[in-house]
């Protein structure tokens, strides 16, 4: 079945210790998104790639950043992880980004920072 | 500011019939999403609507009003299973998709 994947599943760092979480989708959709959940908040989108243009949110602090180097994989790097990172990160797809195009999501990855 | 309005949570009853509302405030109007996520996992899409109006998808319906800013899901026939929380999310007018935080909704026996 054509998927949204995320590795790992769950992801323990230490403080200030760089860490990636990726994501792979064999739906060939052109858009690819982060996102940070915290729990009981909404979704909070950090970024997005339309095929290799990205697109970064103004309130996303410079500690993210994001690789596309093909269509199916995005990676989320967290270049040094503070406590209030521990999180869930999704990774969401679209065909083309259109304001009716549902999001396909992948499982998350829940980021715990020690 | 843009602002999506759920209740933080509600209860009901399996077999009985609930109601989510969601109210919105944004700058301009592209369409309305439910989604629902059980504790732990992903979101998954349930219902879009786009135009005033009840939209039927088995147990579940989605209805709109644009004048009014205001949706609500239905969900019939609960199910333990549908113990989850529902997000409302609304395209603005430059297509960014507001969240709102979710509606957790607790099926009791």
């Amino acid at each position: 079945d054509a998927m949204v994947i995320q590795n790992p599943r769950y992801q323990v760092t230490q403080f200030g210790k760089p860490v990636t979480l990726s994501c792979s989708q064999t739906l060939n959709h052109n858009v690819m998104y982060w996102y940070q959940q915290k729990s009981s908040q909404a979704p909070k989108l950090l970024f997005h790639y339309y095929d290799k243009d990205f697109n970064n949110e103004a309130d996303t602090p410079d500690n993210f950043q994001s690789r596309r180097p093909n269509t199916s994989f995005c990676f989320l790097d967290i270049r040094s992880p503070g406590l209030g990172d521990a999180a869930m990160y999704l990774c969401a797809t679209s065909r083309e980004g259109q304001n009716n195009e549902k999001l396909f999501f992948g499982s998350g990855t829940q980021l715990s920072v020690l | 500011g843009q602002n999506i309005d759920q209740p933080t949570e509600m209860t009901a009853t399996e077999g009985a019939i609930v109601q989510i509302n969601c109210t919105y405030q944004t700058s301009g109007f592209n369409g309305l999403f439910w989604y629902q996520q059980h504790a732990g996992e992903a979101p998954t899409f349930l219902s879009y609507n786009v135009l005033d109006g009840l939209e039927e998808k088995g147990r579940f319906s989605s209805f709109l009003s644009r004048s009014k800013g205001y949706s609500y899901l239905l969900l019939k026939e609960l199910q333990m299973k549908d113990s989850a929380s529902y997000l409302c999310a609304v395209t603005d007018s430059n297509y960014q998709l507001i969240w709102g935080a979710g509606t957790k909704l607790i099926i009791k026996p």
